[in-house]
């Protein structure tokens, strides 16, 4: 089983929608939460990132955290043809050895069509 | 202020050949961190440079191996190459390991014949 589950879609979108993206995980010392957004052939950007539980908003992009739950998500409100990318999740530990290592979701490829 | 450069944007090898990539890493960083990222995957964790030495090291065998220089720049080598190694290979930089801010170059392309 993997550390990180996200569905990889493919998600198609009306733009104007608002889209749901979501990861689950099993390691209880993931603290810091994190999605990147990468565009073909681009490396991956920081989105956003959230400590241990709760929301955190940016624009029209909200994370959210629910560490009882061990789920993670980004909603993207009134989506833009420009938000077409693979979003990925990604996660770390506060400390210990390996915290500096990030354990990244499969990645889901989001189309927004006009 | 130019992010992380990476080099060569892509690579053809033949199995069993040997690859370097090189990364350098945004202004004012000091950490350097590898992953590898198949087709359709997530990218994975393949080790992180921290003053010159490998802190962290993810599942992958000994055959990657990598060094980082004074300047913070960094290597990522790759000894006899398997088909299984064609991949992007990332470079991300941050300050101090503890960063939970890295920034990814556009990754190098290897393909692997």
């Amino acid at each position: 089983q993997k550390e990180v589950e996200q569905d990889p879609g493919p998600l198609s979108v009306p733009e104007g929608a608002i889209v749901s993206l979501n990861c689950t995980y099993s390691n209880s010392a993931f603290q810091y939460f994190m999605w990147y957004r990468q565009y073909s052939r681009k490396g991956p950007e920081l989105l956003m990132y959230t400590y241990s539980s709760g929301n955190k908003e940016d624009g029209r992009f909200t994370a959210q955290v629910d560490k009882s739950s061990k789920y993670i998500s980004l909603f993207i409100r009134d989506s833009q043809p420009s938000d077409s990318a693979t979003y990925l999740c990604a996660m770390r530990n506060a400390g210990g050895t390996s915290y500096g290592k990030l354990t990244f979701g499969q990645g889901t490829i989001l189309t927004v069509h006009p | 202020d130019a992010g992380v450069t990476q080099s060569p944007t892509h690579l053809i090898k033949t199995r069993g050949q040997q690859v370097t990539l090189r990364c350098s890493p945004k202004s004012g960083h000091d950490t350097v961190s590898w992953y590898q990222q198949a087709l359709g995957q997530g990218p994975q964790f393949i080790f992180q440079y921290y003053e010159e030495e490998e802190r962290q090291r993810g599942n992958f065998p000994d055959r990657f191996s990598g060094h980082q220089f004074p300047n913070y720049s960094s290597e990522l080598n790759v000894n006899a190459l398997l088909l299984g190694d064609s991949a992007l290979y990332l470079c991300a930089s941050s300050w101090r390991q503890g960063s939970y801010e890295q920034y990814f170059g556009p990754g190098t392309r290897l393909t692997v014949t």
